[in-house]
């Protein structure tokens, strides 16, 4: 089955960029989507595409994918950017959803 | 605005059975794929299921085949989890999640509802 690789935590200060990996077979073949989700609530989707922005949400969260590594970049970081994040894909081989293991970002 | 509302979760014994329900609204659910995703106490999201919009293909994660079913009524906008023989390894919340396609693959999952525990425990 297809595994999806994160770092479990990345720490950043306030202003400060913060990058998330996801690692994964010729991922750059796929297309990455990025989750955000706080203590006690449900994922919100924060990149779809590989580097697409549902509305609402700030241009600060940029995506990108290219060979065994997707990226989600948070620019400019602020406390409430404080969650777990999780990358996802669709697995074409066995028609399954693959979730990654999940990065905690804590704002210093 | 589309909402998803969870329902049928609670503490079962292992080896028994439960059924959990989704009901949607704002949104002509006949069109969309929809998911169960479970995430363990503690521990990380993990996709459970997919059923397509007219129900005519159902995909699961190797590890509740044989156990778990997904299905949809259309016309009730809402969609079920029937889980048999539960394991402790099911303790989970399970949140239900539309497709932003018909559930066919490659799309993201851009509604989730606020999810229901089931605990599997004697």
């Amino acid at each position: 089955s297809y595994v999806l690789t994160q770092p479990p935590s990345v720490s950043v200060a306030p202003g400060q960029t913060a990058r998330i990996t996801c690692g994964g077979n010729n991922i750059g073949s796929k297309s990455v989507h990025w989750y955000q989700q706080k203590p006690g609530q449900a994922p919100v989707v924060v990149v779809y595409d590989d580097s697409d922005r549902p509305s609402g949400i700030p241009e600060r969260f940029s995506g990108s994918n290219s060979g065994n590594t997707a990226t989600l970049t948070i620019s400019r970081v602020e406390a409430g950017d404080e969650a777990d994040y999780y990358c996802q894909v669709w697995d074409r081989t066995s028609d399954h959803y693959v979730f990654g293991t999940g990065t905690k970002v804590t704002v210093l | 605005q589309v909402q998803l509302v969870e329902s049928g979760g609670g503490v079962v014994q292992p080896g028994r059975s439960l059924r959990l329900s989704c009901v949607a609204s704002g949104f002509t659910f006949s069109t969309y794929g929809m998911h169960w995703v479970r995430q363990a106490p503690g521990k990380g999201l993990e996709w459970v299921a997919v059923i397509w919009h007219d129900g005519s293909n159902k995909y699961y994660v190797d590890s509740v085949k044989g156990r778990i079913t997904i299905s949809r009524d259309n016309s009730k906008n809402t969609l079920y989890l029937q889980m048999n023989s539960l394991r402790g390894e099911d303790t989970a919340v399970y949140y239900c999640a539309r497709d932003y396609g018909q559930g066919s693959g490659y799309y993201h999952f851009d509604y989730w509802g606020q999810g229901t525990l089931v605990t599997v425990s004697s």
